[in-house]
C-alpha cells in the first residue's frame, strides 16, 4: 500500500524558508491529490494546502501568501515551502494523501511526520 | 481557536461507550461530509470515520460515526486500553474553501 515519508530540516531560523518533501512509494502519484497539515505543540491540526497531480494548488488563505506545494512526478514526491517564517510556524508537518470519491473527500494515509522548530 | 468544536477531554472505563462531539457551522458540517482521526500518542494521525459513518477496513465496528444539521459525533463503544488518544473531526469548508479541523479531544481509558 502506498507509503509517506517526510524529510526535511529540522530546525530553521526566523525570516527563512521553511522546505520539506514527502517521497510517495508503494503506489502512484498520479490522479491524486497530496496534502500537507500541520500540528503546533499541544493544538489541532491546520490544513496547509494541497496540490493535484498535474500541478494545480490550493492553499490555505491564512498561509497563502507564503506557502508553495509543488509535484514531482518523475521523483515520486511532492514538496512545502513555507517563506518568512516564525516562532507560530514551529509544528509538526505531516503529508497525507487526498481521497476523494464524489462530493465526499478524507485523508489517507499519512507520513510519520516531522517536527520543525523556528529558532536562532 | 479552531472552527469546529470539540470537548478538550472525554474519558471512560473499559467496556463503556463514549462519545466525542463536533459542532461546527452551515459552511462545513452543515453542506459536507465528517471525517474523524485518531491519533495515538505520538503518532500521526490515522483515519478512523469517512464520510460522516464509514469505516475505513481494518477499523473495528466499536467505532461509528454520525452526523445531524452542523453536528457530529464520534462513538465508541466496548472502550479499551489501546483506545487511548487524540481524536480529531475534520470537514470542508465552502467559505474557506478548504479543510476545517476541531480541536482535538483527549480520551482517557480509566
Amino acid at each position: 500500500q502506498v507509503h509517506l515519508q517526510v524529510s526535511g530540516p529540522g530546525l530553521v531560523k526566523p525570516s527563512e524558508t521553511l522546505s520539506l518533501t514527502c517521497n510517495v512509494t508503494g503506489g502512484s502519484i498520479s490522479s491524486y491529490y497530496w496534502s500537507w497539515i500541520r500540528q503546533p505543540p499541544g493544538r489541532g491540526l491546520e490544513w496547509v494546502g494541497y496540490v493535484f497531480f498535474s500541478g494545480g494548488t490550493n492553499y490555505n488563505p491564512s498561509l497563502k501568501r507564503r506557502v508553495t506545494i509543488a509535484v514531482d512526478k518523475s521523483k515520486k514526491y511532492f514538496s512545502l515551502k513555507l517563506t518568512s517564517v516564525t516562532a507560530a510556524d514551529t509544528a509538526m508537518y505531516y503529508c497525507a494523501r487526498l481521497q476523494i470519491s464524489g462530493t465526499n473527500n478524507w485523508f489517507d494515509p499519512w507520513g510519520q511526520g516531522t517536527l520543525v522548530t523556528v529558532s536562532s | 481557536q479552531s472552527v469546529l468544536t470539540q470537548p478538550p477531554s472525554a474519558s471512560g472505563t473499559p467496556g463503556q461507550r463514549v462519545t466525542i462531539s463536533c459542532s461546527g457551522g452551515n459552511s462545513n458540517i452543515g453542506g459536507n461530509t465528517v471525517n474523524w482521526y485518531q491519533q495515538l500518542p505520538g503518532m500521526a494521525p490515522k483515519l478512523l470515520i469517512y464520510s460522516n459513518d464509514q469505516r475505513p477496513s481494518g477499523v473495528p465496528d466499536r467505532f461509528s460515526g454520525s452526523k445531524s444539521g452542523t453536528s457530529a459525533s464520534l462513538a465508541i463503544r466496548g472502550l479499551q486500553s489501546d483506545d487511548e488518544a487524540d481524536y480529531h473531526c475534520a470537514a470542508w469548508d465552502d467559505s474557506l474553501n478548504g479543510w476545517v479541523f476541531g480541536g482535538g479531544t483527549k480520551l482517557t481509558v480509566l
